[in-house]
């Protein structure tokens, strides 16, 4: 399709398991971003990435958050030891490049993650 | 990141009338974007701002960047039933190009 695809669409797994979830961004775009949302939160900035350079991370809650984007285009972050307050929506968006002007930022779907 | 104060929370109105909605920030913004969330599904773009003072309209929505460029508006006309859902704002600086969020305005038109 034409614009950002995440999957699973929804995940619900055991506290203390392993999640990834999967980011494919719109093609062409460079810029690649994670979000979160928690229930009836506006986003969260967690990772960016841009191109070849080293993504900026300073939004990852903790050293259990992880994401890595393979040649440029798919993205995976993934959560380790996973507890309940990881519970949320996890949004993927890309653009053009960094944000600037034309260049704003389309979302995926998301993928729902439900700890138990 | 910094969270903007978005106002109302929440509106109830009846098909046909107009809304407003706005979002502020203590911090100044070089662009400003407004989206709108449906269940299940990722936020939409409706409206990008990159100029204090800068109107810019699509279709029956109107935003605004505000001149002091630590606030927003976003107007609606003559509501439909489809316009239904959570609209957020969000902010941008020069330093960054993570995108700060309100935590929506929920719009509810009764037929």
């Amino acid at each position: 399709g034409a614009g950002v695809s995440q999957s699973p669409s929804n995940k619900v797994t055991e506290k203390g398991k392993d999640v990834e979830l999967r980011c494919d961004p719109i093609s062409g775009h460079t810029a690649l971003y994670w979000y979160r949302q928690s229930l009836g939160q506006g986003l969260e900035f967690l990772i960016y990435f841009q191109g070849n350079s080293a993504p900026d991370k300073s939004g990852l809650p903790s050293d259990r958050f992880s994401a890595e984007r393979t040649g440029g285009s798919v993205s995976t972050l993934t959560i380790q030891r996973t507890q309940q307050e990881d519970s949320a929506v996890y949004l993927c968006a890309s653009s053009l490049s960094a944000t600037g002007r034309n260049q704003p930022q389309h979302f995926g779907d998301g993928t729902r993650l439900s700890i138990l | 990141g910094q969270q903007l104060n978005q106002s109302p929370q929440s509106m109830f109105i009846q098909e046909g009338e107009d809304v407003s909605m706005n979002c502020t920030s203590s911090s100044i913004f070089n662009t400003w974007l407004w989206y709108k969330q449906d269940p299940g599904e990722g936020p939409v773009l409706l409206i990008a701002l990159y100029k204090a003072g800068e109107l810019t309209s699509n279709g029956r929505l109107t935003a605004q960047f505000g001149i002091t460029r630590k606030d927003s508006f976003l107007n609606i006309s003559a509501s439909i039933p489809s316009d239904v859902g959570i609209y957020f704002c969000a902010g941008a600086s020069n330093s960054g190009y993570a995108l700060n969020f309100g935590k929506g305005t929920s719009l509810l038109v009764t037929p």
